[in-house]
Parts: structure tokens; C-alpha cells; sequence
């Protein structure tokens, strides 16, 4: 099946600065990578995603590139706030017809004001 | 979110005891998931199903059992709690006909003395 790695596990930055997590996945047919933020105390949600077909996907301050031939995907957050403080998740889902995501252990990101 | 709920929100239990938490949604979406969050382990699926009457094992089912009678509720029973059952718990629901995005719900807190 599929195994999903996710680096770092803690990660802490001052305010202003960029932040970079990274995943790698195993199961080459996998073609839909979101990326889940979980503040304390509260459920994940989806803030962005991509497809196998495209490269680089952003949105403001966040955005997902993707790296089909060495089966890795990074999240970047740039001018980090510390409401960009909270735990993210990656995920891997196999192709249609399985819906079942396998996450990475997720990454706490502390940003320092 | 408001379409998918979780009740109870907290629940204290004793050893030994069957306790169920239930999860609702609103969307009528096909796909349902039980995860169990621990520090340092991430999102770990327990059970899920495709459709009503359809459920299938995830990573870590021991000690749990689901049933789903309607496609809205996909309940969760511990048939006799453990203290390693002690978690917070996250029901997800997605649909078949988007990219395959999970919808969370707010999250049970189980504690078992």
C-alpha cells in the first residue's frame, strides 16, 4: 500500500519568514495530494491540493509544487503570520475509484512574533 | 462543516465499558472515515465505508467495531474501552464525484479510566 513520509515534525520560524514542509509517497499510480491545517483544538481542513498533472498550484501565501518523477510534494508558506501557526497534514489518494487517503504524521509549525 | 457533526464532544468511560460515539452528516456523501488522533502518530484510520452497508478496515480496527444502517451516521463502538483507547477521535466524510477532499467533523476526546 501506499506510505507517505512527511519532514519535518516540528518546524519553527520567526513571523515573516518562509516555512517548507515536505512529503514524499511511495505508489507512483497516486494522483491527488492535498494538504490539511489543523489549529489546536479544532478539526483539519483542506487549505490546498494538486493533481498529478500539474506542477505548482498556489494560493496567496501558500503553494503546493510537485515532483511526479522523485514522488515528492512540499508545501510553501511564505511571509509566515502566527495564525499560520498549527499542524499540517499531507496526504496521498490513489486514483479514482479508491478514496482513501493515506496522510503523513503531520508537521507543528510554531511561528515566533 | 456544519454538515457533519460528532456527539458527545467529550466523554469520560471506565475500562470495561461499551461506549459509542456518533457521527452525522448532511451531504450524502458516499465515503465515511473514523480516525483516531495520537501525538506523534498523526491521523490513524480505524474503520471507513463506501456505502451504506459497506464498511471495510483501516490501519487500526482492533477493539472497534462500525455499522452503517444510512448513508448520514457511521457510528463508532468501543465494545469494551482500554486505556490505549484514550484518543481524540475524528469522523471524515467525502464524495465520489470531487477530487476526493475529507470534510471533518469538530472531533470526540475519549477519555478511559
Amino acid at each position: 500500500g501506499e506510505n507517505v513520509e512527511q519532514h519535518p515534525s516540528t518546524l519553527s520560524v520567526q513571523e515573516g519568514d518562509s516555512a517548507v514542509i515536505k512529503c514524499t509517497y511511495s505508489d507512483s499510480a497516486s494522483n491527488y495530494f492535498p494538504w490539511y491545517k489543523q489549529e489546536l483544538g479544532k478539526r483539519p481542513q483542506l487549505i490546498i491540493d494538486i493533481r498529478s498533472n500539474v506542477g505548482e498550484k498556489k494560493d496567496q501565501r501558500i503553494a503546493v509544487t510537485l515532483n511526479k518523477t522523485a514522488k515528492h510534494f512540499s508545501l510553501h508558506i511564505t511571509e509566515t503570520q502566527p495564525e499560520d501557526s498549527a499542524v499540517y497534514f499531507c496526504a496521498a489518494m490513489p486514483p479514482e475509484g479508491s478514496y482513501i487517503p493515506t496522510f503523513g504524521r503531520g508537521t507543528s509549525l510554531i511561528v515566533h512574533p | 462543516d456544519a454538515g457533519i457533526t460528532q456527539s458527545p464532544r467529550y466523554k469520560i468511560t471506565e475500562t470495561g465499558r461499551q461506549v459509542t460515539l456518533m457521527c452525522h452528516q448532511t451531504w450524502s456523501h458516499s465515503y465515511m472515515f473514523w480516525y483516531r488522533q495520537d501525538l506523534g502518530h498523526g491521523l490513524r484510520l480505524i474503520y471507513y465505508s463506501a456505502a451504506a452497508d459497506i464498511t471495510d478496515k483501516g490501519e487500526v480496527p482492533d477493539g472497534y467495531v462500525v455499522s452503517r444502517s444510512k448513508t448520514e451516521n457511521f457510528p463508532l463502538t468501543l465494545e469494551s474501552a482500554t486505556r490505549s483507547q484514550t484518543s481524540v477521535y475524528f469522523c471524515a466524510s467525502s464524495q465520489t464525484s470531487g477530487k476526493g477532499e475529507q470534510y471533518f467533523g469538530p472531533g470526540t476526546r475519549l477519555t478511559v479510566t
